[in-house]
């Protein structure tokens, strides 16, 4: 069974700190993505990487694939308000079916 | 509308009661996802279809859980006998289905509660 743990469960910081919330699997993956998620909205995605090392970014966010593909991380430069949310990662191993981590509910206070 | 919709948004049940949900996808999207997802968790997998076809149904918890897509767009999940241990937020997502790493587009999910 493909298990992806997320680290830390909760994160709660003040506005202007960075971040870095960690997703680890036993399991090598074809494919990550990260997606956040809202209350009472269902996930939207922010990145997919592919290939291993793979480093990608987003204004202030910062995803990277670990060389072996089993591990990611998302790193947020200067966190805002606006960045509070639920931070999924979720893998496929080369087919459609994703399975999600544990999830990471950041809290990034004014 | 463009997005996935999702209905009813909120369903309150008696335990032992039969309950549908129901699942519009993107127009077009050939993958069609169906996910549980407890308060403050990730998304537990369920079920996923390719046009009218269950690809893959190994996340089914039980065989009171069951789902169909028969004309390839529009999904119902269908649980019988409703347990208290059944009450989630249960998520549908649509892809292209073109490529595995495409994007999954989430409805707002229908929250279900079994009293």
């Amino acid at each position: 069974t493909q298990l992806l743990e997320q680290s830390p469960q909760f994160l709660s910081i003040q506005e202007g700190e960075n971040l870095t919330v960690y997703c680890n699997s036993s399991s090598v993956f074809s494919s990550l993505q990260w997606y956040r998620q809202e209350p009472g909205e269902g996930p939207v995605l922010l990145v997919t990487v592919v290939t291993g090392g793979e480093v990608k970014k987003l204004k202030r966010l910062t995803f990277q694939f670990g060389d072996a593909r089993k591990d990611s991380s998302l790193h947020i430069t200067a966190a805002q308000p606006g960045d509070t949310g639920l931070y999924l990662c979720a893998g496929s191993s080369g087919t459609y079916k994703y399975i999600f981590g544990t999830g990471t509910r950041l809290k990034v206070l004014a | 509308g463009a997005g996935v919709s999702q209905t009813p948004s909120n369903k309150v049940t008696e335990k032992g009661k039969y309950v549908e949900l129901r699942c519009d996808p993107i127009s077009g999207h050939t993958a069609l996802y169906w996910y549980r997802q407890s308060l403050g968790q990730g998304p537990e997998f369920l079920i996923y279809f390719q046009g009218t076809g269950a690809a893959d149904d190994s996340g089914l918890p039980n065989d009171r859980f069951f789902a169909v897509r028969p004309e390839g767009s529009v999904s119902t999940l269908k649980i019988q006998r409703t347990e208290r241990g059944d009450s989630a937020v249960y998520l549908c997502a649509s892809s292209s289905g073109t490529y595995y790493t495409g994007e999954l587009f989430f409805g707002e999910g229908s929250r279900l509660t079994v009293l």
